[in-house]
């Protein structure tokens, strides 16, 4: 069975720094990833998502992550982070199932950025 | 991508009553499926949803607890049975669009007295 482990359950960055989100993923087969966003009080947006064409894929809002096979890894990384960019992050791989798009979610990473 | 919609965006019920959350999408979409976010954990698939057929439940979800109505290609239900304090979770429908990606609906935010 696919699944994902996200290795931080918080992180703490200043306004202006480098953030990183690490991701390590199982799967039998070549997986389909995604990073979700979710706000405080709001629903779950996309980021990215990583299909099996380029292994470094680049999302919305600055951020981009890297699909390493060698590693197992899909580790979310953004330049310089944004107060907006606090929330909630979900590194998610989609499981194909009987058919159709099963998603498996993480254990999310809360980002938290000062000022 | 689809625009989707919840009812009610949140509620507080008693202990032993039952409530059904809709959700609608702006376009026809042959999957629809139901998630749970209990507090502060992550997202659980609860059931797939096809138009025109039962819902397909995952493990430690069942249809009497869970009901699920699929009308029609823009439109499902999910209930909340019986409703225990245990059940207190953010309720999400999901849309399967192209390329293996999924758009969320706002949440439905239960708290169960």
């Amino acid at each position: 069975a696919q699944s994902v482990t996200q290795l931080d359950s918080h992180v703490s960055v200043s306004e202006g720094t480098p953030v990183l989100l690490r991701c390590n993923y199982s799967s039998s087969y070549s997986p389909s990833l995604f990073w979700y966003v979710q706000h405080p009080n709001k629903g779950l947006q996309l980021l990215l998502k990583y299909t099996s064409a380029a292994t470094l894929v680049k999302g919305i809002n600055g951020f981009e992550a890297e699909f390493k096979k060698s590693e197992t890894s899909f580790h979310l990384t953004k330049p310089s982070a944004h107060m907006s960019d606090a929330a909630e992050y979900f590194c998610v791989v989609s499981d194909p199932g009987t058919g159709f798009q099963k998603l498996v979610f993480g254990t999310g990473t809360r980002l938290l950025v000062s000022p | 991508s689809a625009v989707i919609s919840q009812k009610p965006s949140r509620d507080i019920c008693q202990r032993g009553t039952s409530l059904t959350i809709q959700c609608q999408v702006d376009s026809q979409v042959t999957m629809m499926f139901w998630y749970r976010q209990q507090p502060g954990q992550s997202l659980t698939l609860i059931a797939t949803a096809n138009q025109g057929s039962e819902a397909t439940y995952e493990s430690g979800f069942v249809i009497d607890k869970f009901p699920i109505s699929r009308p029609n290609l823009t439109f499902s239900t999910l209930t909340v049975s019986n409703m225990s304090p245990e059940d207190s979770s953010i309720y999400l429908c999901s849309v399967e669009g192209r390329a293996e990606t999924q758009y969320f609906g706002p949440g439905t935010r239960l708290l169960v007295l």
